[in-house]
């Protein structure tokens, strides 16, 4: 049983297009986030939520919405996409709020033409 | 936004050596932890620490939370080819319910069989 999976793996789409990546765990945590991975392999801290309440929004581009219909659940959409957006997407899931131990997704690599 | 001094950056070793790598930071920690992200993979939690002087194994993995706790260390010993991949330290401050995990850059380990 996958404890964090995301969909798609591979996302491959124009500049301009809007897309959706969707994460889930199966590991009953309160807590989940949206990392990005970008090509120098840095991780960076994107959103976060606790039983679905938003609670860590850094500084990113408004074109990036999470949702979280459960806490079991945490979706990404991107609105015009641009080049720059092109980098790994890792899904993660903790415990607790401000949890350390997480629990990261396999990533999902985007790549905008 | 903030991050971990972590190095060496990269290293290229023979199967069998000992590894090190360490991570220096300019605030206090209450919480390092090490981390391995293998090719294409999310990350995996590999060690947590949470004492000054704390000093914890995981098989041939040996990690030392800083008395200072300001830094940490990760050993690897008798290297195999399986421990290729990017090593990340990530420190946690005390801040409530929205403290969020400060990344090291990762250290990419190459064995040579």
């Amino acid at each position: 049983d996958t404890a964090v999976s995301q969909t798609p793996k591979y996302l491959v789409t124009q500049m301009g297009n809007d897309k959706s990546i969707k994460c889930e765990q199966n590991l009953g945590h309160d807590t989940m986030y949206w990392y990005k991975q970008d090509s120098k392999k840095f991780l960076k801290i994107m959103f976060s939520y606790n039983n679905k309440e938003l609670i860590i929004n850094e500084t990113v581009p408004n074109r990036f919405s999470p949702k979280s219909p459960d806490k079991a659940h945490l979706n990404l959409h991107i609105n015009s996409l641009e080049l720059g957006d092109s980098a790994v997407y890792f899904c993660a899931s903790s415990r607790l709020a401000g949890g350390n131990e997480q629990f990261f997704g396999p990533g999902t690599r985007l790549t905008v033409l | 936004g903030q991050q971990l001094n972590q190095s060496p950056q990269s290293m290229f070793i023979q199967e069998g050596e000992d590894v090190s790598m360490n991570c220096t930071s300019s605030s206090i920690f209450n919480t390092w932890l090490w981390y391995k992200q293998d090719p294409g993979e999310g990350p995996v939690l590999l060690i947590a620490l949470y004492k000054a002087g704390e000093l914890t194994s995981n098989g041939r993995l040996t990690a030392q939370f800083g008395i200072t706790r300001k830094d940490s260390f990760l050993n690897i010993s008798a290297s195999i080819p399986s421990d290729v991949g990017i090593y990340f330290c990530a420190g946690q401050l005390n801040a409530g319910n929205n403290r969020k995990l400060i990344w090291g850059l990762g250290t990419s380990l190459a064995v040579n069989p």
